[in-house]
């Protein structure tokens, strides 16, 4: 089946610096990855995406790598900001959207 | 504003009353679908529905019961809600079953004592 998974459930940075996190997959049947961010008592909203025949996807201050030898992916987010603390989830694209189980940013000024 | 609101968003039950949490997208979204998103298991979908009248299961189907009568709406069904079912439930919607620009709800935090 397919599996979507989070290397770190918690991710501490400094405001300004960048903040690198990482998902591997299991299934290389998906078409699409895409990253999801959820705030504090809010439902999942949709950051940016990239099709598996890329490397590489860049966002306003996001930026997706995808290197598919090792069904890793990871999200970049430059500059970070409280702003971005959030869950963040990263999701396969197969029969329906699988989500991984997330990791939290918390970003400190 | 394109959303999608869920009601309530916040319920204490009891053991076998039941219950409807209802969802309401104004996209003329085809597919709709529930999650649920408990600590440490991520979210997972229990229902989805492609399109008014199509329904079908998800990952974790038991204990829940929907409806598509309508294409806005997709009522979410306890019929007798167990303790294992208190959780955090969002309702999403998409313009295609495969669509990963997923709207979600709000989500409603239910309780089942």
């Amino acid at each position: 089946g397919e599996s979507v998974g989070l290397h770190l459930p918690t991710l501490s940075v400094q405001e300004g610096d960048n903040s690198i996190i990482n998902c591997a997959y299991s299934n290389s049947a998906s078409d699409y990855f895409i990253w999801y961010k959820q705030e504090s008592g809010k439902g999942p909203q949709f950051i940016i995406d990239i099709r598996s025949n890329m490397d590489k996807r860049q966002g306003q201050r996001v930026t997706v790598l995808l290197n598919k030898t090792v069904k890793h992916l990871s999200l970049q987010i430059a500059a970070t900001q409280p702003g971005d603390s959030a869950v963040y989830f990263c999701v396969g694209r197969y029969s329906t959207l699988t989500f991984g189980k997330g990791t939290m940013l918390l970003v400190s000024p | 504003e394109a959303q999608v609101t869920q009601n309530p968003r916040y319920l204490i039950t009891v053991t076998g009353k039941k219950l409807t949490v209802t969802c309401s997208q104004n996209m003329n979204h085809e597919y709709m679908s529930w999650y649920r998103q408990d600590p440490g298991l991520g979210l997972r979908q229990i229902y989805y529905s492609m399109n008014v009248e199509v329904t079908d299961k998800g990952d974790v189907p038991e204990g829940y019961k929907v409806s598509r009568k309508e294409k806005r709406n997709f009522p979410l069904i306890l019929e007798s809600p167990s303790p294992n079912q208190t959780s955090l439930y969002f309702c999403a919607s998409s313009g295609g079953s495969l669509s990963y620009e997923q709207y979600f709800g709000p989500g409603t935090r239910l309780t089942v004592t």
